[in-house]
Order: structure tokens, then C-alpha cells, then sequence
């Protein structure tokens, strides 16, 4: 089964801190995305990518910067943490438009 | 632009009863619709994707027809167990978007009680 690997899985930074979020796939698929999960919105699409190098903004970009440095591994970036991004982050990956894997999570507490 | 409607978010039941949830949408286009299920602590995992226009998709015990005339894709088991129990997500994908790119409804949690 695909797999797709976050870390760290919880994580508590202060207002104004520097947080990194890091996913790994071993599926080969050339697209990987970043999610949040809020109660009452469901998942919304932060950023994505389609190959190294490449990062496409999604629906909800503020606050938000993510780099693709390899085929495996995207990294979700926020260089100025504020409690408004309190949430459950996941990765994901796709290699065609049938299915999406997701990682397990990385809760995020901004205090 | 898209969107996608979970009425309820919260749903209560006794084991081996029938239950549906439900799940309209709204889009430019004709889009393919998924159901995706979130167990405590783990991932969102597809469940279903839909076929083509009122045909019936299953998996697991449940299933789903897409009817675009209604823009609805209700996913239904016909007798819940505890197992169940989790957060389950109606999704849309376009054909004119981003590969994976996913529409998500707010998400029904389904409790299952013995």
C-alpha cells in the first residue's frame, strides 16, 4: 500500500515562531499536497506540487510556504506561526486523479 | 466555485441499524465524487468513488450512487457495526483540476453504539 510518512506527529511552537512540517512518499507519485483539518470545514487544500521544484498555491496559502526538494519529500513551512493555524495538518500524495493517500497528521498547537 | 454539503455532523446510531449520510454538491463541471473515511488517530482513507450517472459503488459493506440530477452521492450501509464509528468526508474531484486536487465536505461523524 502507498505510503506517506509526516513528522513530526505533534508539535507546540509559540506566536511568531518558525515551524517546519515534513512528509515523505515512497509511492512514485508526482503530485503531493498539504491539508488542514478544522472541525466544521473539513480538509482545505493549502499547497501542492507536481514534481521537484515545482509549488502550486492551494485554496487557503496565508501564512503558508512549502518547497519540493526531491521526488519523496515536501515540506510545509511557517515562518510565522500565529494561533489562527492551530490545526491538524496532513500530507498527501496522488499519481492519478482516482485516489489520494494521506499521512497520519501532524497536530499543530500555536500558543 | 465548487462545493460540497454534509448535513449532518453528527450521527448516532445502535449496531445493526441501516444509515445514510448525506452528501450534495455543486460544480461547473460533471465531477467524479468520493467518500473518504477517517478512523480516530489515522489517516482519511477513500472508501468509495463514484461511477457513472446512477450507478451504484461498493465497498465494505457500503455504497453510493451518484445521481447528477439531484448532485447527490449519499453513501448508505444497510446495517452498521461498531467498527464503523469515525469521520467520514464526501469529496469532489473536477476533471479540469489538479490530479487529487479535493473538494471536501465539513465532514458526519458516525457513532455506533453496542
Amino acid at each position: 500500500e502507498a505510503a506517506v510518512t509526516q513528522s513530526p506527529r505533534n508539535k507546540v511552537t509559540v506566536t511568531g515562531g518558525n515551524v517546519t512540517l515534513s512528509c515523505r512518499q515512497t509511492n512514485s507519485h508526482n503530485y503531493m499536497y498539504w491539508y488542514r483539518q478544522d472541525t466544521g470545514h473539513g480538509l482545505r487544500l493549502i499547497h501542492y506540487s507536481y514534481g521537484a521544484g515545482n509549488l502550486q498555491i492551494g485554496d487557503v496559502p496565508d501564512g503558508y510556504k512549502a518547497t519540493r526538494t526531491t521526488q519523496e519529500d515536501f515540506f510545509l513551512l511557517l515562518e510565522l506561526a500565529s494561533p489562527s493555524q492551530t490545526s491538524l495538518y496532513f500530507c498527501a500524495s496522488s499519481g492519478d486523479i482516482t485516489e489520494v493517500f494521506f499521512g497520519k497528521g501532524t497536530r499543530l498547537t500555536v500558543v | 466555485g465548487d462545493s460540497v454539503t454534509q448535513t449532518e455532523g453528527l450521527v448516532t446510531l445502535t449496531k445493526g441499524l441501516p444509515v445514510m449520510l448525506n452528501c450534495t454538491y455543486q460544480t461547473t463541471y460533471s465531477p467524479f465524487l468520493f467518500w473518504y473515511v477517517q478512523h480516530l488517530n489515522e489517516a482519511p482513507k477513500l472508501l468509495l468513488k463514484s461511477s457513472t450517472d446512477n450507478k451504484r459503488t461498493e465497498h465494505q459493506g457500503f455504497y453510493a450512487t451518484l445521481h447528477k440530477s439531484s448532485s447527490s452521492f449519499h453513501l448508505q450501509k444497510s446495517s452498521v457495526q461498531l467498527s464503523d464509528s469515525a469521520l467520514y468526508f464526501c469529496a469532489l474531484s473536477e476533471p479540469t483540476q489538479v490530479v487529487g486536487q479535493l473538494t471536501f465536505g465539513s465532514g458526519t461523524r458516525l457513532q455506533v453504539y453496542a
